[in-house]
């Protein structure tokens, strides 16, 4: 069963459309993550919610959109793509906050052209 | 959070033990050790984490030194499917919710036949 789950493994649109990547935990942990691989291989954290709601919001422009209808999926909501925003994005859970482990998904790669 | 510093790419041969290090001069005392792996194309994963003492479970051994200054994962016997970047996290516990893992460049362990 897959723990962390994302969709989909890739998206290629082009510059100003408006995109969404989905994801999924089984695990039933209360945190959820966001984090941006970029091609330099630098992973770094986006946005982190707990128990539905936002707890850590990084250094991100605004047309980034976390939404998480439940604690079991938080999904990234990109509008105005532009190229910068090329990157593998990926979620990841934890039961808690403190000194929890993060699971990880397969990751999302994005391209924009 | 304090800075971690690893080298850059190591190699061992397969079914050798892989002893990877980490400094961390600036560690604090409430500061936790976390070693996560990056398998090519796949999402982090987690290996082990420790305070002060040594630590040992199914995938890895992490031996911290006394002044908690510099860390060693080691990987008993390595196998083909262990060469992946590994990462040293020191993570904050600050007793809330607003904690996050920082990724640094990581070392890349390349196991040879």
């Amino acid at each position: 069963d897959t723990a962390v789950s994302q969709t989909p493994k890739y998206l290629v649109t082009q510059m100003g459309n408006d995109k969404s990547i989905k994801c999924e935990q089984n695990l039933g942990h209360d945190t959820m993550y966001w984090y941006k691989q970029d091609s330099k291989k630098f992973l770094k954290i986006m946005f982190s919610y707990n128990n539905k709601e936002l707890i850590i919001n990084e250094t991100v422009p605004n047309r980034f959109s976390p939404k998480s209808p439940d604690k079991a999926h938080l999904n990234l909501h990109i509008n105005s793509l532009e190229l910068g925003d090329s990157a593998v994005y990926f979620c990841a859970s934890s039961r808690g906050t403190l000194t929890d482990t993060q699971y990880f998904g397969p990751g999302t790669r994005l391209t924009v052209l | 959070d304090a800075k971690t510093t690893q080298p850059t790419s190591m190699d061992c041969a397969e079914g050798r033990a892989a002893n990877l290090p980490c400094n961390h001069s600036t560690i604090s005392g409430n500061e936790y050790v976390y070693w996560y792996r990056q398998i090519h194309s796949q999402g982090p994963q987690y290996i082990i984490h420790g305070l002060k003492n040594n630590e040992t479970n199914e995938m890895a051994s992490l031996i911290i030194t006394e002044d908690r200054k510099s860390s060693t994962l080691i990987l008993p016997h390595a196998t083909l499917r262990d060469t992946a970047v590994y990462y040293c996290i020191v993570r904050d516990y600050r007793g809330g919710s607003n904690y996050k893992l920082t990724f640094g460049k990581g070392t890349l362990l390349t196991v040879n036949p």
